[in-house]
């Protein structure tokens, strides 16, 4: 089944610089990658999402970049702000669409 | 657009007692997920209906873990009996039908067994 590899567990910013986490996964058939926000005690929430016909996808201050060679996909925040500071997953989804998310990206964004 | 709703928020229970967690998906969403998120990890799918029938669950624990989808709509997730390991926020969450479908979580239920 697929795996997926997300890195940094934990990501420490100062306002106003850039984030970018990484995640990879195992399955080549998948081709559905979502990431999603969660904030303390909240649920998951979708931020942005990439198919795997496409290599970026950008969306304000956010974007995400896939490599299908490489089977890995980015997260990239730039403009960074305090309320961006939460957990951050990825997720790929196989030709099942079964979703297996990554471990989460504590992000913390300093004044 | 009403979101996902679950309840009860919280549950605190004792080993060996059983426990009962309730999901109303979105209006119109055919597929209803069930996953387990224990603290500092990710969401694992627990089991995934298509309407009313099961459509994947291969890491649903079936020795203590039962869920049902009876009408199509709502869904109830039990555990019995409870074991400490089972502390966790048990989220829901739907999608329309389809392959590779943005998934809308609830809040969740977060359990605490001791």
């Amino acid at each position: 089944g697929e795996n997926v590899e997300q890195h940094p567990s934990t990501l420490s910013v100062q306002e106003g610089d850039s984030a970018v986490i990484k995640c990879t996964y195992s399955d080549s058939a998948s081709n559905y990658f979502p990431w999603y926000k969660q904030e303390l005690g909240k649920r998951p929430q979708l931020i942005i999402d990439i198919r795997s016909n496409v290599g970026e996808k950008k969306d304000q201050r956010i974007a995400v970049t896939l490599n299908k060679t490489a089977k890995h996909f980015s997260l990239h925040i730039t403009e960074t702000q305090p309320e961006d500071s939460a957990v951050y997953f990825c997720a790929a989804a196989d030709s099942w669409g079964k979703f297996q998310f990554g471990a989460g990206t504590q992000v913390v964004v300093t004044p | 657009e009403a979101g996902v709703a679950q309840s009860p928020r919280y549950k605190i229970i004792e080993k060996r007692q059983s426990v009962a967690f309730w999901c109303n998906p979105i209006s119109g969403h055919a597929t209803l997920y069930w996953y387990q998120q224990i603290l500092g990890q990710g969401p694992k799918l627990l089991i995934q209906f298509q309407n009313n029938g099961v459509v994947d669950d291969s890491q649903l624990p079936k020795d203590r873990f039962s869920a049902e989808r009876l009408k199509g709509v709502d869904s109830t997730l039990k555990i019995q009996p409870a074991k400490l390991e089972d502390s966790a926020v048990y989220l829901c969450a739907s999608s329309l039908p389809g392959l590779q479908e943005t998934q809308y979580f609830g809040p969740g239920t977060r359990l605490l067994v001791l």
